[in-house]
């Protein structure tokens, strides 16, 4: 199936940093999702985007809508310990399609 | 809260057994989906359900089938466990169709 291309593949910061990460695809989408997974756990919605343009904050986490519809990228400020693991963007395309697309996921570690 | 529930964290299985993995979501979803996980290849949607005893195939439905007879509950079924079926299962549900899926904690099969 279908993936989107998402990096970094894995980024390794000190607390405090600031980090940034994306995703793009070579398909138009109508909605933008940012999960991230705990290890041993499921995806946790962190995120949703519906507008193109649209920027959207969750506490420390800011994710984008790119203007072309075709990208959308997670920060996060001023990074801690408990920010590790994995990231992961999803797309879905309009109309009746029920199927999301997903991307390959970013590792982040933090270190103390 | 949204909350969905998984039968089972963890699950060992021998080859050749017919294995049931439960779903439950109590928020009334219509939407519901299997995904597996695997190292390097990210979720791979196997199936999904838009409405009790409706349902469709995802990308690699493959020796796996579903069942949804209520709509709260979607189970997925492998019919004759293989060791290439040792994966992460993670059940998702949704609203609708333009709603965010939200996952249940994942169960780690291991086929022997």
């Amino acid at each position: 199936g279908q993936q989107l291309n998402q990096s970094p593949q894995s980024m390794f910061i000190q607390e405090g940093e600031d980090v940034s990460m994306n995703c793009t695809s070579s398909s138009i989408f109508n909605t933008w999702l940012w999960y991230k997974q705990d290890p041993g756990e499921g995806p946790v919605l962190l995120i949703a985007l519906y507008k193109a343009g649209e920027l959207t904050s969750n506490g420390r986490l800011t994710a984008q809508f790119g203007i072309t519809r075709k990208d959308s990228f997670l920060n996060i400020s001023a990074s801690i310990p408990s920010d590790v693991g994995i990231y992961f963007c999803a797309g879905k395309f309009g109309g009746a399609t029920n199927k999301l697309i997903f991307g390959t996921g970013t590792l982040l570690a933090v270190q103390p | 809260d949204v909350k969905v529930t998984q039968s089972s964290r963890y699950l060992v299985k021998r080859t050749g057994e017919k294995v049931f993995l439960e779903c439950v979501q109590d928020m009334d979803h219509e939407n519901m989906f299997w995904y597996r996980q695997d190292p390097g290849l990210g979720l791979r949607l196997i199936y999904f359900s838009y409405d009790v005893k409706m349902k469709e195939k995802g990308d690699i439905p493959e020796g796996y089938s579903v069942s949804r007879e209520k709509k709260e509950r979607f189970s997925l079924i492998l019919e004759s466990a293989s060791t290439n079926q040792t994966s992460m299962y993670l059940c998702a549900s949704r609203e609708g169709n333009n709603q965010p899926q939200h996952f249940g904690d994942g169960t780690r099969l291991s086929i022997l």
